[in-house]
């Protein structure tokens, strides 16, 4: 198993360009998450996918959309980036256990926003 | 969600026990107490979970206290490689809350 994939690793953007940020799991999760993370900061949830078919925001979704485009696939698009948008993506999915449940990540976008 | 608090940083020797605390004073019944850990330029990865009894797997052990509103993570024999974030969760069993990470712990391991 590849576990969570996202393309690319990196990434240079000008000021108002547009891009989407691909991830991919192949564990057959239901639940796909997408964070971003500052310099020296916490992860910060953007948006998130309880199942194939449902999106809903998270503590930071402004400048941000996401499609949920089969139960493997969740991207995130950034219409016009701003370099308020420079950060670490991380997408994530969650294997839901009896008891409780258990994020894998992704090893992060690298994105710079110019 | 209810709120964590973790030391900034702590330093730890090579082959030495290392005991990174967590109060969670705010904790409820059904909340689960989550660690994370985060090497340079990797994404966080999950270290262990508990609910009430102490928990050990093969990375690590979490002691959680009588009344709940503080736990230990504790890596029994701290290696260069545990260096790390290491980010202490409380999350609901009821699904459909988030995870909420907070600034965590920086682990420096001395050779």
């Amino acid at each position: 198993n590849a576990g969570v994939t996202q393309t690319p690793k990196f990434q240079v953007l000008k000021t108002g360009q547009s891009m989407t940020l691909q991830c991919a799991q192949d564990m057959n999760h239901n639940s796909m998450y997408w964070y971003r993370q500052d310099p020296g900061m916490g992860l910060r949830l953007i948006y998130y996918s309880a199942s194939e078919g449902t999106t809903d925001k998270g503590e930071v979704p402004n400048g941000y959309n996401v499609s949920r485009l089969n139960k493997r696939e969740f991207s995130l698009r950034l219409e016009s980036a701003a370099p308020s948008q420079t950060s670490v993506y991380f997408c994530a999915s969650i294997r839901l256990d009896f008891s409780t449940d258990t994020q894998y990540f992704g090893p992060g976008t690298r994105l710079t926003v110019l | 969600d209810a709120k964590t608090t973790q030391p900034n940083s702590m330093e730890s020797n090579e082959e030495e026990p290392v005991h990174l605390p967590c109060n969670h004073s705010t904790i409820s019944g059904t909340d689960y107490i989550h660690w994370y850990r985060q090497l340079p330029s990797q994404g966080p990865e999950y270290v262990i979970h508990g609910l009430t009894s102490n928990v050990n797997n093969r990375m690590a052990s979490l002691a959680i206290a009588e009344d709940r509103k503080s736990s230990t993570l504790i890596l029994h024999r701290a290696t260069l490689r545990d260096a790390a974030v290491y980010y202490c969760i409380l999350r609901d069993r009821n699904y459909g809350q988030n995870f909420v990470f907070g600034p965590g712990t920086r682990l420096s391991v001395l050779p």
